[in-house]
């Protein structure tokens, strides 16, 4: 069964930083490309980031509205993976979601960037 | 990128009632290559994450009751379901994968009338 389960957020003040991950089982993690996908307090869906495997040579993408700001990596020997978020503002606050596409996304962890 | 508008954002119903909800993109979803159309449909009910019911236009999700059904191509589609039952009240997004970045729309609250 496919698990994806993501920790690390929580309320933080804007500019500051926060690091999620997303702890994977039940697939090839090393195959696969991640993506992190946050929806905002007025539920709107937006992608953020996304990663591909190594046969891709982990390629990256960013949302306009968090490039530069936020990182997107993977540990595939740990089947994770993380968003490093810095300069954190505002319209941030959101719920994360990690996905490997389709049906399968883990349950979201909050974001609230708040002072 | 490619803008996904969705209508209605909200809609009243009886059970029973067959609904109809609209996705328009601003561009068009069809692979020229394979002739598939690269629109998924989801929907999501309070505290939980989004749950995949049609991909590819009008491929049903395994498990999904056909009662949801999914259609058009290009720049149009819909999500019909019929007969709705009081489990499928819920929000609705549309999202194209044919580019990046990955768009959805704003969603369409179904409501109990």
């Amino acid at each position: 069964e496919v698990q994806l389960v993501e920790t690390g957020g929580g309320l933080v003040q804007p500019g500051k930083s926060l690091k999620l991950t997303c702890a994977t089982s039940g697939f090839t993690f090393s195959n696969a490309w991640m993506d992190w996908v946050r929806q905002s307090p007025e539920k709107q869906l937006e992608w953020v980031a996304q990663i591909k495997d190594k046969s891709n040579n982990y390629a990256t993408y960013y949302a306009e509205s968090v490039k530069g700001r936020f990182t997107i990596s993977r540990d595939d020997s740990k089947s994770s993976v993380y968003l490093q978020m810095n300069s954190l503002k505002e319209e941030d606050t959101a719920i994360y979601y990690c996905t490997l596409g389709g049906p399968y996304w883990g349950q979201g962890v909050m974001v609230t960037v708040s002072s | 990128d490619i803008v996904m508008t969705q209508s209605p954002s909200s809609l009243a119903v009886s059970a029973g009632e067959t609904v109809t909800i609209n996705c328009k993109s601003s561009q068009s979803l069809l692979s020229s290559g394979n002739q598939k159309n690269y629109l998924a449909w989801y929907q999501q009910k309070p505290g939980q994450s989004p749950k995949l019911l049609i991909y590819l236009a009008s491929t049903r999700e395994s498990g999904v009751p056909d009662r949801f059904i999914g259609s058009g191509s290009g720049t149009d589609f819909t999500l019909t379901i019929s007969s709705v039952q009081a489990e499928d009240l819920a929000d609705y997004y549309c999202q194209q994968h044919y580019s990046y970045p990955p768009t959805f729309g704003a969603g369409t609250k179904l409501e109990l009338k």
